[in-house]
């Protein structure tokens, strides 16, 4: 079983703010995700990341950024949020091939 | 390019009720397909899986078989319960795709007692 870890749970906060989505795993995969999922449930694939130092951006154009400077740790970064970001957004992780995807309990953001 | 459909929800059964979720795909190559379940306030798990045509995947009573020929992966279970009740997910993944999932829209399902 995939350990996936992703802090905080639930955030509300003011527009204008700096906030930073962490994401954690301890499988050694080197392959992640984030995804942004609306209230109409379908998910949306905002970033992915191969590997150290590697990171793409998904099909859905999103304003938030992401780094993977260390394996296991693959945060994302919303500059300046503003209450178009408001959202659930979930971090997956696998290895190699046709492995499914493990994911987080995701953190349900919320902008005022 | 890949694509998933799933039956559109929301999907209210009784308890002890046969369920069928129906999931058809496109896909280049030979996909490996899923289904995920979200409970509400979680992130998504796996809930079976099948990588090749014929296999039947199947988990906590629930079962699908992968159709080559129909390209379907339909989710079944024969008798539901109130702690079912959540979201279900069809997903897909492939080499012509980069291994990245394709999720269907999701479906969901609600039982009642």
């Amino acid at each position: 079983e995939a350990d996936i870890y992703q802090t905080p749970r639930y955030l509300v906060i003011g527009t204008g703010k700096k906030i930073t989505l962490e994401c954690s795993q301890t499988m050694g995969h080197d392959k992640m995700y984030w995804y942004q999922q609306d209230p109409g449930m379908e998910l949306h694939l905002i970033h992915y990341s191969y590997g150290v130092n590697s990171t793409e951006k998904g099909d859905l154009s999103s304003e938030s950024t992401v780094s993977r400077i260390r394996t296991e740790h693959f945060p994302l970064t919303l500059e300046s949020a503003r209450p178009s970001h408001t959202s659930q957004y979930l971090c997956a992780s696998t290895g190699t091939g046709n492995q499914p995807q493990h994911f987080g309990d995701g953190t349900r953001l919320s902008i005022l | 390019g890949n694509s998933v459909t799933q039956m559109e929800g929301p999907v209210t059964l009784s308890e002890e009720a046969f369920l069928t979720i129906n999931c058809t795909y496109t896909a280049t190559g030979y996909p490996s397909l899923f289904w995920y379940v979200q409970y509400p306030g979680e992130g998504l798990q796996l809930l079976l899986k099948a990588t090749k045509a014929d296999d039947k995947g199947s988990n906590k009573g629930f079962e699908a078989t992968y159709r080559k020929e129909t390209t379907s992966f339909h989710l079944e279970k024969g008798s539901v319960q109130v702690s079912d009740s959540a979201v279900y997910f069809c997903a897909l993944i492939s080499r012509a795709g980069s291994y990245q999932l394709t999720f269907g829209k999701g479906t969901k399902l609600s039982v009642i007692p």
